[in-house]
């Protein structure tokens, strides 16, 4: 059975400080991992996609994540928090065939002037 | 860009209404989806259809149903609504095929209150 777990429900950064958001998931197939952001009152929008090709993947607004298969995370990571990164961030998880993607419990991010 | 638009962003309901909630997508994607987002719970899938017409049950189908008699359309039927329901619901959708890898698409969510 595949899982996501993020660790920190709660992650607060300054301004220009790097952000280091952890994801762990377990899969017993290669899996195809995402991240996903909600700004305030908005639903999802797909950050950066792992999908068996390169394993640093660059996503949107300087983001990216490294999937390391022998520590089964895919942490994202991003040099300088802009106050506008300021949302929630939702790991996710999927298998070849299967329909369900399996979402972690998030991580809110806020971000100090 | 691809638009998935929920009807109702806020509800307030009284408990054993029946609650329709209704999502189309703009994207001719073959599969649609129902999450449930609480805090700390992140999302949890309700139903999601590959197909019109085709349902299946995600995690917590539980006193929830739906309905797609068009390829565009997903509805989420709240048969009698309980106070356990009041939720933030979100609608998705994604291309058919093998769905793994694909980029799940959502739309802006529809705040229920029951009451």
């Amino acid at each position: 059975a595949q899982s996501v777990t993020q660790l920190g429900s709660h992650v607060s950064v300054s301004e220009g400080a790097l952000v280091l958001l952890r994801c762990n998931y377990s899969s017993s197939v290669p899996p195809y991992l995402f991240w996903y952001v909600q700004y305030p009152n908005q639903g999802l929008q797909l950050l950066l996609k792992y999908t068996s090709a390169a394993t640093l993947v660059k996503g949107i607004n300087d983001f990216e994540a490294e999937f390391k298969k022998s520590e089964t995370s895919f942490h994202l990571t991003k040099p300088s928090a802009h106050m506008s990164d300021a949302a929630e961030y939702f790991c996710a998880v999927s298998n070849t065939g299967g329909f369900k993607t399996i979402f972690g419990a998030g991580t809110r991010l806020f971000v100090k002037a | 860009d691809v638009k998935v638009t929920q009807s109702s962003r806020y509800l307030v309901k009284r408990t054993g209404e029946k609650v329709f909630l209704e999502c189309v997508q703009d994207m001719d994607h073959e599969n649609m989806f129902w999450y449930r987002q609480d805090p700390g719970l992140g999302l949890r899938l309700i139903y999601f259809s590959y197909d019109v017409k085709m349902k299946e049950k995600g995690d917590i189908p539980e006193g929830y149903s739906v309905s797609r008699e068009k390829k565009e359309r997903f509805s989420l039927i709240l048969e009698s609504a309980s106070t356990n329901q009041t939720s933030m619901y979100l609608c998705a959708s994604s291309f058919g095929g093998d769905p793994s890898g694909n980029t799940i698409y959502f739309g802006e969510g529809s705040w229920l209150t029951v009451v």
